[in-house]
């Protein structure tokens, strides 16, 4: 069965700053890699995928993903934040069930921007 | 851009009584889900519905827990008798159609308080 860890549950930064959040994946083949954002009160955002090919994806709002086999990560990547990308992210991977599509969560990391 | 809209947004119930959850999925989707979040917890699958049947469902979804497509348009989980244990955030999710069959819309949620 598949499963992600997000090793860090909080992470803080200042407002400008880089930013890495750390996604490891466990999946016996090839998976398919999701990032979601879920700000205060509203739902689960797509911000970026990994089905195959490059494995440097681009998403919306500056972030960006690198699927590294060797070490089973998706890392999510933007180079400045600003204060509005304070959120909770979740990093998930997906499988095709029976008949459905399934997706697996890590727990999330909760960003704070610091103005 | 096409919606995952649920409703109601946030209820209270009693232990015990009945709560149906409700959800408009993209109309040309044709994979219905839900999932449900605990505080604190991972965002967790709970069903998968296709074709106007079951496609799959975790542990989770036991006997209490029912999934319905009454119309063309709605799609409901109802749990029969609440437990405090069900107080989560419930999301809504479809996927399929003609493009983006892997990725899921997520709505942005129900909170359900069980007291």
């Amino acid at each position: 069965a598949q499963s992600v860890t997000q090793p860090d549950i909080h992470i803080t930064v200042s407002e400008g700053a880089s930013l890495e959040l750390r996604c490891n994946y466990s999946y016996g083949a090839t998976p398919y890699l999701f990032w979601y954002v879920q700000s205060p009160g509203q739902g689960l955002q797509l911000l970026l995928k990994y089905f195959s090919g490059d494995t440097l994806v681009q998403g919306i709002k500056g972030f960006e993903a690198e699927f590294k086999r060797s070490q089973s990560s998706f890392n999510l990547r933007k180079p400045s934040v600003h204060w509005s990308d304070a959120a909770e992210y979740f990093c998930a991977v997906g499988a095709q069930g029976a008949g459905s599509y399934q997706l697996t969560f890590g727990k999330g990391t909760k960003l704070s921007v610091i103005p | 851009e096409p919606e995952v809209t649920q409703t109601p947004s946030h209820q209270v119930t009693q232990m015990g009584q009945e709560v149906i959850l409700r959800c408009v999925p993209i109309s040309n989707h044709l994979y219905f889900y839900w999932y449900r979040q605990i505080l604190g917890q991972k965002v967790e699958f709970l069903v998968s519905f296709y074709n106007n049947e079951i496609s799959e469902k975790s542990e989770i979804f036991d006997d209490q827990f029912s999934v319905e497509r009454p119309d063309g348009s709605n799609f409901t989980l109802k749990i029969r008798s609440t437990k405090l244990e069900d107080s989560a955030m419930y999301f809504c999710a479809s996927n399929g159609g003609f493009s983006g069959a892997n990725v899921l819309t997520f709505g942005a949620g129900s909170r359900l308080t069980v007291l």
